[in-house]
């Protein structure tokens, strides 16, 4: 059974500070990683992806990758009341386009 | 910019009633994908296609079945509704790249 693993929080932090969201995956052979944002009540949201071990950065964003820990994670810098939603992290199996998607990670950012 | 619309974005039926969701793609993806979404569950994979008129069951294809007719258009049937089919019904469209675009949501309500 591939896995996606997320806490699902709610991670709680304030506003301006650096908010670390996690995922951790079972399968070796996923090749691609992507994050989305849901608000509640509407759909997800692609907000990066990445296919590489490392860091790549899209604004306040940063996802990291390291596929020998089977890790990815989400930076969020100068962390703002509006992105207080859930955060999915997905990763295809390789070979595969169905993704296998964590539970989300519910972050709430306080003024 | 990716555009997927789905007909309803609020839907009642009644038990026994057979319920069309429909869904439709504008960037030519080949893959799409319907999944259910339930508090603490996450989202479950029902039914994708990866080509006209080609389909294949998810994690969950009970109680539903799917058509592929042209590219651009998916849809999810309910054969018979009942109330634990009461859900949030999300489309997706993928390109060969793996990342998913969903369209905004059915809540379908099943009285």
């Amino acid at each position: 059974q591939k896995e996606v693993e997320q806490n699902s929080g709610p991670l709680s932090v304030p506003e301006g500070a650096i908010a670390s969201l996690n995922c951790t995956y079972s399968d070796r052979g996923s090749q691609s990683f992507f994050w989305y944002r849901q608000y509640s009540g509407k759909s997800p949201e692609l907000i990066m992806s990445i296919y590489s071990n490392g860091d790549k950065e899209d604004g306040r964003f940063t996802a990291q990758l390291n596929k020998a820990s089977q890790y990815v994670s989400l930076l969020i810098r100068d962390s703002q009341p509006s992105d207080s939603a859930t955060y999915l992290c997905a990763a295809p199996s390789g070979g595969s386009y169905i993704p296998t998607f964590g539970r989300g990670t519910s972050l709430i950012v306080h003024p | 910019d990716v555009k997927v619309t789905q007909s309803s974005r609020y839907l009642v039926k009644r038990t026994g009633e057979k319920v069309f969701l429909e869904c439709v793609q504008d960037m030519d993806h080949e893959n799409m994908f319907w999944y259910r979404q339930d508090p603490g569950l996450g989202l479950r994979l029902i039914y994708f296609s990866y080509d006209v008129k080609m389909k294949e069951k998810g994690d969950i294809p009970e109680g539903y079945s799917v058509s592929r007719e042209k590219k651009e258009r998916f849809s999810l049937i309910l054969e018979s509704a009942s109330t634990n089919q009461t859900s949030m019904y999300l489309c997706a469209s993928s390109p060969t790249t793996r990342e998913q675009y969903f369209g905004p949501g059915t809540r379908l309500t099943v009285t």
